[in-house]
């Protein structure tokens, strides 16, 4: 069966620190790979995703980025954190087909 | 632009009861639209509906797809407190890359 990390777990940085959260999906192979951000209260928005190796698509402009440097790998950096990156971050996986995406544990990120 | 509305935002419900969630989208290339749980951590998957009419089921939770008004409901009957959570609907495009989430209705059930 397919599991998916992330860690950590919770995370609390200052402003203007970098950020690398990690996420491994085992039990799988070439998965689809996604990052998502829910805010406090609010729905999931796509921040990113990956169709494979070194394929990364961005669907909102920010100070985030993100990296796949193996099949199974998806890794969310940023190089100088601001107050408004605070979230619950979440990532997750699908096949190619069907579809349905599963998702991580998630990361708490508060920047002080 | 692609948006799913997800309606009421909360309810408050005892148990026994039955409630019914509503999703409606406007989305240019749909391929499916996905039902989901969320309680304290991340969204548990429940349903994935991509033809009109045709009703998912499993236990006390179903939920069913109107291609042609742009919606789905998803029911739960006999509630109990451990469905309180975030129901969350999503729409998937056709590529199947891309998955745009409502809001999510908050469902307590109290005992």
């Amino acid at each position: 069966s397919q599991t998916i990390h992330q860690w950590p777990a919770t995370l609390v940085q200052p402003v203007g620190s970098p950020l690398s959260l990690e996420c491994t999906v085992e039990g799988t192979s070439n998965p689809n790979l996604y990052w998502y951000r829910q805010a406090a209260g609010r729905g999931l928005q796509l921040l990113f995703y990956s169709v494979g190796i070194g394929q990364i698509s961005s669907e909102v402009p920010q100070n985030l980025s993100a990296s796949r440097p193996q099949d199974r790998q998806f890794i969310l950096s940023s190089k100088k954190l601001l107050l408004s990156d605070s979230g619950f971050y979440l990532c997750a996986w699908s096949r190619t087909q069907p579809y349905e995406q599963y998702f991580g544990p998630g990361t708490r990120l508060t920047v002080t | 632009e692609d948006k799913v509305v997800q309606s009421p935002l909360s309810l408050v419900v005892h148990e026994g009861d039955t409630v019914t969630l509503n999703c409606s989208y406007e989305v240019t290339n749909f391929r499916s639209l996905l039902w989901y749980k969320q309680e304290k951590k991340a969204p548990t998957f429940l349903f994935m509906l991509t033809s009109s009419g045709i009703e998912k089921k499993s236990g006390r939770l179903s939920s069913i797809l109107d291609k042609k008004e742009l919606f789905s409901i998803l029911n739960i009957t006999a509630t109990q407190t451990g469905d309180s959570a975030v129901y969350l609907c999503a729409v998937i495009n056709n590529a199947g890359n891309m998955l745009t989430f409502g809001g999510g209705t908050r469902l307590m059930v109290k005992p």
